[in-house]
């Protein structure tokens, strides 16, 4: 079956401090990867999303990118955090030929 | 594009009430449909889906109907529980994107009272 393990869970970071999050896959092949943002209270974003390694598409312009070194590894970066950036980060994944998407427990970063 | 539109939140419940969760959407062709949950702390979990008209997707006591006519795909339970108290997303896979992305509805918390 497909898992998603997403890293670390909580982060507390300074404003003007890098960010790495990474998301790695098991259960699958080439699948679609996807990083959500979840402000508190609010629905999902959808940030960036993968169709294969190195291939990177941005649903918003921000402060972030993502990379996909492996096939089944998807990180998240920036490269000096703002306090907008606090939220709630999520990693989906979905395979071939699956209607659904599957989530990761998520990351809670709050920046201060 | 596509878009998914559900009923704000928070819905307040006492336990065994009746539950309906309000989801329509707006896509081209022949969209797949789902219903998420979240609960506190974690990432989404799939509830239960629907891959054409008509079908009826069901899970834990929830079920919602995939409606072509009136582009809904409501959330209903018989009877809540406290363990029930989450939030629902309502989403949707339609065929005309690039990344095979689901659009989400923004979300409904559920809160049920003992």
């Amino acid at each position: 079956s497909q898992t998603i393990h997403q890293w670390p869970a909580t982060l507390v970071q300074p404003v003007g401090s890098p960010l790495s999050l990474e998301c790695t896959v098991e259960g699958t092949s080439n699948p679609n990867l996807y990083w959500y943002r979840q402000a508190a209270g609010r629905g999902l974003q959808l940030l960036f999303y993968s169709v294969g390694i190195g291939q990177i598409s941005s649903e918003v312009p921000q402060n972030l990118s993502a990379s996909r070194p492996q096939d089944r590894q998807f990180i998240l970066s920036s490269k000096k955090l703002l306090l907008s950036d606090s939220g709630f980060y999520l990693c989906a994944l979905r395979g071939s030929g699956v209607t659904e998407a599957f989530f990761g427990q998520g990351t809670r970063l709050t920046v201060v | 594009g596509d878009s998914v539109t559900q009923m704000e939140g928070p819905v307040t419940l006492s336990e065994e009430a009746f539950l309906t969760i309000n989801c329509t959407y707006t896509a081209t062709g022949y969209p797949s449909l789902f219903w998420y949950v979240q609960y506190p702390g974690e990432g989404l979990q799939l509830l239960l889906k629907a891959t054409k008209a008509d079908d009826k997707g069901s899970n834990k006591g929830f079920e919602a109907t995939y409606r072509k006519e009136t582009t809904s795909f409501h959330l209903e339970k018989g009877s809540v529980q406290v363990s029930d108290s989450a939030v629902y997303f309502c989403a949707l896979s339609g065929n005309n994107n690039a990344g095979n992305m689901l659009t989400f509805g923004g979300g409904t918390r559920l809160m049920v009272k003992p």
